[in-house]
């Protein structure tokens, strides 16, 4: 079965620095992967999406994350963290068998200190 | 707002009750998805139906079943509820539910707190 191992339930960042949150699947075959972010009390929303079109996949708010099949890795990368970046973020994946439904990492909790 | 909506917000109940949920999908999306997010569990894949027919089964115990309307809404129904039931419960959908890289959008999801 399909898993996903997000390294670091707590990321905490200062204001500007990189951004890097990991993600690694376990699959034989490259599945699709996905990043979402959750805000306190929402629910998730789609940062960027890897369907094998590119390795360096660009998302919403300057995230983007790049597919390694050697390291089976689709780790998570900002530039310059902004205070609005505070949230949890999800990593998931879901097989190429026509089946959408979606696994997930136990999820990262980023904090972003002024 | 990702255009999926969910009632109720917040629900508390007691052991052994049943309650229902209800998610109204995107307009256009014919696929549904429910899963639940709890702080030991994580978020997992209870059930998808696509076009009112059920498509994927996850983790989803007995005692839960869902079902998707001929306008597409969806009811996740939870009987006999036991503590360990209390969690975040999210809807998602897609436009359709046959390939595994279209984006799925979420609803606020409804807290179900079991006294």
């Amino acid at each position: 079965a399909q898993s996903v191992t997000q390294l670091g339930s707590h990321v905490s960042v200062s204001e500007g620095a990189l951004v890097l949150l990991r993600c690694n699947y376990s699959s034989s075959v490259p599945p699709y992967l996905f990043w979402y972010v959750q805000y306190p009390n929402q629910g998730l929303q789609l940062l960027l999406k890897y369907t094998s079109a590119a390795t360096l996949v660009k998302g919403i708010n300057g995230f983007e994350a790049e597919f390694k099949k050697s390291e089976t890795s689709f780790h998570l990368t900002k530039p310059s963290a902004h205070m609005s970046d505070a949230a949890e973020y999800f990593c998931a994946v879901s097989d190429r068998d026509g089946s959408e439904k979606l696994v997930f990492g136990k999820g990262t909790k980023l904090t972003v200190n002024p | 707002d990702s255009g999926v909506t969910q009632t109720p917000k917040h629900l508390i109940t007691a052991t052994g009750q049943r309650v229902t949920l209800r998610c109204s999908p995107r307009s256009g999306d014919l696929s549904v998805y429910w899963y639940q997010q709890s702080l030991d569990q994580g978020l997992q894949f209870l059930i998808q139906y696509y076009n009112g027919e059920e498509r994927a089964k996850g983790n989803i115990l007995e005692r839960f079943s869902a079902q998707q309307f001929p306008d597409l809404h969806s009811e996740l129904n939870l009987s006999s509820l036991e503590l360990g039931d209390s969690a975040l419960y999210f809807c998602a959908s897609s436009v359709e539910g046959t390939n595994s890289y279209n984006e799925q959008f979420f609803g606020p999801g409804t807290r179900l707190t079991v006294l």
